[in-house]
């Protein structure tokens, strides 16, 4: 089983500034990443896939890179909306898994 | 409009069985593989299981594997969970998912639907 590993866990960031997320995997998954934004109450949303496709409808401020075993998400200018749960997951082999999620909260 | 909505959770006795449903609009269902998605409310996502467009092919998280059977009929929209021996560690938010992509490879998701809860408990 591929484990995913994000951190921080908690990310403090004022409005309009830069967040920097980070996952990882336990061994290559190539570029088969997705991540997702969850707000309370309410269903996971598919953000980023191919490690750095910005799904339909998503601001580009959101953005996605890496490779391999390592990955990023970019939240520039962080919005009132930003604020929530990030995951990332690996589907380059089953089981699939899922980080731990980080949230970004308000400073 | 293009949704997903599960129904068939609720409290349920550890070894009972319980089925899910999922009820599927607004796309062509039998292009796309399906998948379950659970939650422990306040936790993290976990993968349950995933079924091809044909149903040919099935997968299953280790902690489900030989008691949760994944089906779809694709003449009705619809995706099913059958759930037997439930213990008290399948209490969880239970989401069908739809598959980002046509290509059987790429299992992201893309479309979750509101959830269903499956509470497990004597």
């Amino acid at each position: 089983e591929i484990v995913m590993t994000q951190s921080p866990a908690t990310l403090s960031v004022s409005p309009g500034q830069r967040a920097t997320l980070s996952c990882r995997a336990s061994q290559s998954v190539g570029t088969y990443l997705a991540w997702y934004q969850q707000k309370p109450g309410q269903a996971p949303r598919l953000l980023i896939y191919g490690a750095s496709t910005r799904a339909t409808g998503i601001s580009a401020r959101f953005s996605g890179s890496g490779s391999g075993t390592e990955f990023t998400l970019t939240i520039s200018s962080l919005q009132s909306e930003d604020f929530a749960v990030y995951y990332c997951q690996q589907y380059d082999s089953w089981p699939l898994t899922f980080g731990g999620g980080t949230k970004v909260e308000i400073k | 409009e293009v949704q997903l909505v599960e129904s068939g959770g609720g409290l349920v006795q550890p070894g009972r069985s319980l089925r899910l449903s999922c009820a599927a609009s607004g796309f062509t269902f039998d292009d796309y593989a399906m998948h379950w998605v659970r939650q422990v409310p306040g936790k993290g996502l976990e993968w349950v299981s995933t079924i091809s467009w044909n149903s040919g092919t099935k997968g299953y998280a280790d902690s489900v594997k030989g008691r949760f059977t994944i089906s779809r009929d694709n003449a009705k929209n619809s995706l099913y969970l059958q759930m037997n021996s439930l213990r008290d560690e399948d209490t969880a938010l239970y989401y069908c998912v739809k598959d980002g992509s046509r290509t059987w490879r790429d299992w992201y998701f893309d479309l979750w639907g509101r959830g269903t809860l499956v509470t497990v408990s004597s």
